[in-house]
């Protein structure tokens, strides 16, 4: 079974400041990865996807993720904090193309001025 | 891209009762999927609705409490029944892209059972 561990519940940072946001996934096969971002009040919006090829992937807004297969990893980051980037972000997880996603339990991300 | 759409956006309801949510997709779909969202939590799969045969439900997810249609490749519907508050979340369909590497999300239906 599959399943998915996000450190940190809310996590702090300063505007302008590193922003990173733990995942771990447990898979028995091969994974495909995504983060997703919900703002307040509105529904899932996709930041970037790892599903083969190069582990570094660059998503919107400035996020980009990097897959370490070693470390059953996938965290978030984003060099400099915005304030809008204050929202809930998801970790999940499949097994391949058209299966359902796996949610990890979401991170709050704030962002102070 | 899909384009998703979620009847009704949100509703109140009294407990007893039976909500049915209804998903439309802008183009055909394989895979639609349906997931709940309980305040402050993350999402939770309740089925995936197959086109032609019965949803599949994942565990702790029963079809007499969640009925699931899906009569073409760009509709389906829930139905919460036999509501109680504890089923006051958010209702969410996806849809598996086109080339099936990432799903796609409704706006998501707000449930209050009273």
């Amino acid at each position: 079974a599959q399943s998915v561990t996000q450190l940190g519940s809310h996590v702090s940072v300063s505007e302008g400041a590193l922003v990173l946001l733990r995942c771990n996934y447990s898979s028995s096969v091969p994974p495909y990865l995504f983060w997703y971002v919900q703002y307040p009040n509105q529904g899932l919006q996709l930041l970037l996807k790892y599903t083969t090829g190069a582990t570094l992937v660059k998503g919107i807004n400035g996020f980009e993720a990097e897959f370490k297969k070693s470390e059953t990893s996938f965290h978030l980051t984003k060099p400099s904090a915005h304030m809008s980037d204050a929202a809930e972000y998801f970790c999940a997880v499949s097994e391949g193309g058209g299966t359902a996603l796996i949610f990890g339990k979401g991170t709050t991300l704030s962002v102070s001025s | 891209s899909a384009v998703i759409s979620q009847k009704p956006s949100r509703d109140i309801c009294q407990r007893g009762t039976s909500l049915t949510i209804q998903c439309q997709v802008d183009s055909q779909v394989t895979m639609m999927f349906w997931y709940r969202q309980q305040p402050g939590q993350s999402l939770t799969l309740i089925a995936t609705a197959n086109q032609g045969s019965e949803a599949t439900y994942e565990s702790g997810f029963v079809i007499d409490k969640f009925p699931i249609s899906r009569p073409n490749l760009t509709f389906s519907t829930l139905t919460v029944s036999n509501m109680s508050p504890e089923d006051s979340s958010i209702y969410l369909c996806s849809v598996a892209g086109t080339l099936y590497s990432e799903q796609f999300f409704g706006p998501g239906t707000r449930l209050t059972v009273l």
